[in-house]
């Protein structure tokens, strides 16, 4: 199974910072990662595909980037409503698996 | 409106099973592979099984091998989850997700339904 090692586990943060979350694969996944964001009470909702391909919709401050083993997700500017908790995920082999989550919380 | 909406989520004592739906809207459904990926109560998120849009292959992760069945009927646009001999450890709310790695459209866990939840206890 490929293992997912999710940094950091929570991450406490202004309006207006910039923060970057990561997340490492225990094999090379090519660029067989999205981001996901989930707000409590909701379903996950996906942010970034194949590492770097920003959904239409989510905002420009979101950005993604890495290849191989190790990805980053980057929030410039956060705002108020960016606060929520987010995921990785690998589909370059089964079983699929997901980062642990980062709780992103209002400093 | 692109919509998975997922039903059938219960109390149930261990031991025994239940049978999830989840219908989709708003695309077409057969042309599309579809996962069951679930989140129990305060967790993270598991990925629990996949199905090619023809029906095959079918995945499953390792802890609900042999208990549960994914399957699809494509002329209802619905995707179901039979599961059977439920344990404590499976209660969580179940996600249907869209998923295109097959080449139709390459979009990776797109979709998501609100989820329902499962709840196993005596």
């Amino acid at each position: 199974d490929i293992q997912m090692t999710q940094s950091p586990p929570s991450l406490s943060a202004s309006v207006g910072d910039r923060v970057a979350i990561t997340c490492r694969t225990s094999q090379d996944i090519k660029s067989d990662l999205g981001w996901y964001q989930q707000k409590p009470g909701k379903a996950p909702k996906r942010l970034i595909s194949y590492a770097s391909i920003l959904q239409r919709g989510v905002p420009s401050r979101f950005s993604g980037s890495g290849y191989g083993t190790e990805f980053t997700l980057t929030i410039r500017s956060l705002q108020p409503e960016d606060f929520a908790t987010y995921y990785c995920l690998q589909h370059n082999d089964y079983p699929i698996t997901f980062g642990q989550g980062t709780r992103l919380e209002i400093k | 409106e692109e919509q998975l909406v997922e039903s059938g989520g219960a109390l149930v004592e261990p031991g025994g099973s239940l049978r999830l739906s989840c219908a989709g809207s708003g695309f077409s459904f057969s042309s599309y592979e579809m996962n069951w990926v679930r989140q129990a109560p305060g967790k993270g998120l598991e990925w629990v099984a996949y199905i090619h849009h023809s029906g095959s292959p079918i995945y499953y992760t390792d802890s609900v091998k042999g208990r549960f069945t994914i399957s699809r009927d494509n002329a209802r646009n619905s995707l179901f989850l039979q599961m059977t001999g439920l344990k404590v450890e499976d209660t969580a709310v179940y996600y249907c997700v869209r998923d295109d790695r097959d080449g139709y459209v390459d979009d990776p866990f797109d979709v998501w339904g609100q989820g329902t939840l499962v709840t196993v206890s005596s």
